[in-house]
């Protein structure tokens, strides 16, 4: 069955960097878009970012647009999130999603399977 | 970015009864919406895809109708495992983007 699971999350300064990691399997990840979404404590959900199947597209919301990265390893069936410049309004639980469509394009789908999340909390 | 508009924010209700939740796109978005269930401290869950169709293994007393701006998502006889809050979302336009959530609890 689809696994997903998160990593990498924790407590860190504003302005530093954070890395996430979010590893699949139970499907053929090189064929599925991957997205993030992520959760701020009591509020409701925002889409953050999205890699195409063969990485070569990807797309932010602007509120991160500039300081994460998306990337993908499909030899390692692994997603990533790397984060810079890290403001407090980036505290939330970050999932990572599975695209629903098999090579789709990535700019029309939607979440088929999530992580449990990873928390991650930016604080001086 | 589209505006997803959901009522109500929270509602109670029995054991049994039949809950209605409501979504409206701020402009014509098809039928390109789906609906998430997040029990607390969990992920969400696909429940209904592209308006109204039930994502596999998802009871049937679920449902969701509608197209445009407007739709809605129903629970036909509420069950205490239904304890959680929905969200729809829509992927017509990019970015993706949720409405404000619906919880639901037992009266």
């Amino acid at each position: 069955q689809v696994q997903l699971v998160e990593s990498g999350g924790g407590v860190v300064q504003p302005g530093r960097s954070l890395r996430l990691s979010c590893a699949a399997s139970g499907f053929p990840f090189s064929g599925y878009g991957m997205h993030w979404v992520r959760q701020a404590p009591g509020k409701g959900l925002e889409w953050v970012a999205v890699i195409s199947d063969d990485g070569i597209s990807k797309y932010y919301a602007d509120s991160v647009k500039g300081r994460f990265t998306i990337s993908r390893d499909n030899s390692k069936n692994t997603v990533y999130l790397q984060m810079s410049s890290l403001r407090v309004e980036d505290t939330a639980v970050y999932y990572c999603a599975k695209d629903w469509r098999y090579h789709g394009d990535p700019r029309r789908g939607y979440f088929d399977y999530w992580g449990q999340g990873t928390p991650v909390t930016v604080s001086s | 970015d589209i505006q997803m508009t959901q009522s109500p924010s929270s509602l109670s209700a029995f054991v049994g009864d039949r809950v209605t939740i409501t979504c409206q796109a701020s402009q014509d978005i098809s039928k390109f919406l789906n609906w998430y269930q997040q029990k607390p401290g969990k992920a969400p869950k696909l429940l209904i895809y592209d308006a109204s169709n039930l994502e596999t293994g998802v009871p049937s007393r679920f449902s969701g109708s509608g197209s445009g701006t407007d739709f809605t998502f129903t629970i036909s006889s509420l069950q205490p495992e239904d304890i959680a809050t929905y969200y729809c979302q829509q992927y017509d336009y990019f970015p993706f983007t949720f409405g404000g959530g619906t919880k639901v609890e037992i009266k």
